[in-house]
């Protein structure tokens, strides 16, 4: 089925850097959604972005919806050890039947304390 | 606090042996997921309900069922499990087919 290209694929940080990933898809997406996952946990919503250009921020992540409609970015300032897990981003097309989430291969985030 | 709600956390069965995993939300949303996610992998969707019309993913096996007796509620049955069965089981649910808020997942293991 199809997949966004998520990158990096996974990133060894100190603490206190910011972390940068992205996700492309080679089709346009209504919806972008990015999710931090812990082991042994399920996916927890970090933050939805519904409208192209949108810029939303939770705390330290910072994410945006791509003019395009094609890609979306992740940011996170000033990492600190609990940020370690992996992160995934999800698209919605959002038309027809065509109603299910689109996912990434997502970004597995070490912090060094 | 509204949330999603699964049970058990941690299933052990043996092969062939049928396995019901449990889903409940307080979210009151009418939309509900059930996904298989295995190790390094993103989540994929076996299949979901909009409201108590059952949507099922064209490569979802038939060793896998679902029942949604009430909106709060949803079971994943596995008839007859595999070696390859052995995952983490993960409910969702969304208003309308948009913004999936996941349960904390089963993990299966099967001997």
């Amino acid at each position: 089925g199809q997949q966004l290209n998520q990158s990096p694929q996974s990133m060894f940080i100190q603490e206190g850097e910011d972390v940068s990933m992205n996700c492309t898809s080679s089709s346009i997406f209504n919806t972008w959604l990015w999710y931090k996952q812990d082991p042994g946990e399920g996916p927890v919503l970090l933050i939805a972005l519904y409208k192209a250009g949108e810029l939303t921020s939770n705390g330290r992540l910072t994410a945006q919806f791509g003019i395009t409609r094609k890609d979306s970015f992740l940011n996170i300032s000033a990492s600190i050890p609990s940020d370690v897990g992996i992160y995934f981003c999800a698209g919605h097309h959002n038309a027809g039947n065509n109603r299910k989430l689109i996912w990434g291969l997502g970004t597995s985030l070490a912090v060094n304390p | 606090d509204a949330m999603v709600i699964q049970n058990p956390r941690y299933q052990v069965t043996q092969f062939g042996k049928p396995v019901t995993l449990s889903c409940s939300q307080t979210l009151n949303h009418n939309v509900m997921y059930w996904y298989q996610q295995k190790s390094s992998q993103a989540p994929k969707l076996l299949f979901h309900y909009y409201d108590k019309d059952f949507n099922n993913e064209a490569d979802t096996p038939d060793n896998f069922q679902s029942r949604r007796p009430n909106t709060s509620f949803c079971f994943l049955d596995i008839r007859s499990p595999g070696l390859g069965d052995a995952a983490m089981y993960l409910c969702a649910t969304s208003i309308i087919e948009e913004t999936q808020y996941f349960g904390p997942g089963t993990r299966l293991l099967v001997l």
